[in-house]
């Protein structure tokens, strides 16, 4: 399976605790992106990656929440002190270079339940 | 980016042909119009993209009026595995967000 891929696909975690959230994007594919997802609601930006920089945090990136993308590569989320309003799905998806109107590829995501 | 706007909720029966329109009244000049496909518990899917016209592809067609205020996702002949909720996004060629609204379920019935 050569798409974006997510690990892990679950992850309960009481409040207070850290996880840590990976993303493997398409192979070549330079731009990785980070959304969250809440019941009834479409996904919300949270950042993006061009390679190794990160070069756009949305307002609901709080700085409990922290993304990397080291060598470009595979991209990490880590959420510190998680509250139960961090229950969500978090998804991941990666793009080529921009051709046309930026078509991005998501990953099946990885589903947060704080308790 | 240009807001969208589109139905809450389609329902349909399978076999027929569904047609989801999308209103982008502020739609720029270098904007193209593109749909995602999510199902329950998995990532959006992209479906299709155009900007002006007609486009097809082996999923659907997206028809696109002169005036690209608006645009049509059209899905032939649905099954119940199009069960799905689908968005409508516009944007330019440079943006490197995509912000996704509500988006519209559509339900297919035996």
């Amino acid at each position: 399976d050569t798409g974006v891929s997510q690990d892990p696909r679950h992850k309960i975690t009481k409040r207070g605790q850290n996880v840590t959230f990976r993303c493997d994007p398409i192979s070549e594919h330079n731009r990785l992106y980070w959304y969250r997802q809440t019941l009834g609601q479409g996904p919300e930006f949270l950042t993006y990656f061009q390679n190794e920089a990160q070069l756009e945090k949305s307002r609901l990136l709080s700085d409990r929440f922290s993304a990397e993308r080291p060598k470009g590569s595979f991209s990490t989320l880590e959420i510190q002190r998680t509250e139960q309003g961090d229950s969500a799905m978090y998804l991941c998806a990666s793009s080529p270079s921009l051709v046309g109107g930026n078509i991005q590829y998501f990953g099946a995501g990885t589903r947060l339940s704080v308790l | 980016l240009a807001k969208t706007t589109q139905p809450i909720s389609m329902d349909s029966y399978e076999g027929q042909e569904v047609n989801i329109t999308c209103s982008h009244n502020n739609i720029a000049t270098n904007d193209y119009i593109t749909w995602y496909q999510q199902f329950p518990s998995q990532g959006p899917r992209f479906i299709i993209q155009g900007y002006k016209t007609k486009v097809t592809n082996e999923v659907a067609s997206l028809f696109i009026p002169a005036d690209r205020k608006s645009s049509t996702l059209s899905l032939p002949r649905v099954s119940l595995s199009d069960t799905a909720v689908y968005y409508c996004l516009v944007g330019d060629d440079g943006y490197s967000t995509l912000t996704f609204g509500k988006g519209t379920m559509l339900l297919v019935s035996p």
